[in-house]
């Protein structure tokens, strides 16, 4: 089956850098998606991208975030200024059009962001 | 708003006893998705099974059966003799149907723990 692959599994910065989380989407899909998962805690959904464009965010989704498609294969997000509260697990999801027969989301294996 | 519960926070079991999962949603739409994720210790998220709100019928697949009942917004999750491989976090969640977004609402999940 394809797959969401979502790199590097585990991230390690220090509290005001910026950090960039990469997804490649499996190839065919449209719809993109970043959630994250704090320890423990149910899966949120941040922000959803279609046709180069933000089509829905959640209010976690402050300035601080941004995410990109720079090219046909990924799709980024970056956090600007790291803070303590944005360590969590960070998934990258796609899915693709809707009336698919496979219409429901795919994810990826998870970025594991650690803000020192 | 879209709400997913999911009462119960963790379930331990001994192996082979059979074990059911609740999920209890709400949602102002007429036609929704229903979805069920398994979160192993490895992290990633597994999909399941997906329901349309149109479709009540009972779902089994192997040892996994759905529930589904609008008259009580229920989508119970059933592991019939269970395995010690089934030991995971249990995700339910709902999406709106035909939306701007396949955007999932999840529950806080449910932590099974399945004793040999």
């Amino acid at each position: 089956e394809p797959e969401v692959t979502q790199t590097p599994s585990h991230q390690v910065t220090q509290m005001g850098q910026e950090v960039i989380l990469r997804c490649v989407p499996i190839s065919n899909h449209l719809y993109f998606y970043w959630y994250r998962q704090i320890l423990g805690q149910k899966v949120e959904f941040l922000v959803s991208f279609y046709n180069n464009e933000i089509s829905e965010k959640s209010e976690i989704f402050d300035d601080q975030f941004s995410v990109e498609r720079p090219d046909g294969s990924n799709f980024t997000l970056k956090i600007r200024s790291t803070k303590l509260e944005d360590s969590a697990m960070y998934f990258c999801a796609s899915s693709p059009p809707f009336g698919a027969a496979d219409e429901k989301l795919f994810f990826g294996s998870g970025t594991q962001l650690s803000v020192l | 708003a879209q709400k997913v519960t999911q009462a119960q926070t963790e379930i331990s079991v001994v192996e082979k006893e059979d074990v059911t999962l609740d999920c209890v949603y709400e949602t102002r739409d007429t036609t929704y998705y229903l979805f069920w994720y398994k979160q192993p210790p490895s992290g990633e998220l597994v999909f399941l099974i997906r329901r349309n709100s149109f479709d009540e019928q009972n779902e089994i697949s192997g040892r996994y059966s759905w529930n589904f009942q609008k008259s009580t917004s229920s989508f119970n999750f059933t592991i019939t003799a269970s395995q010690v491989v089934d030991s995971a976090v249990y995700f339910c969640a709902l999406s709106e149907y035909g939306g701007a977004t396949n955007k999932l609402i999840f529950g806080t999940g449910t932590l099974l723990a399945v004793q040999p």
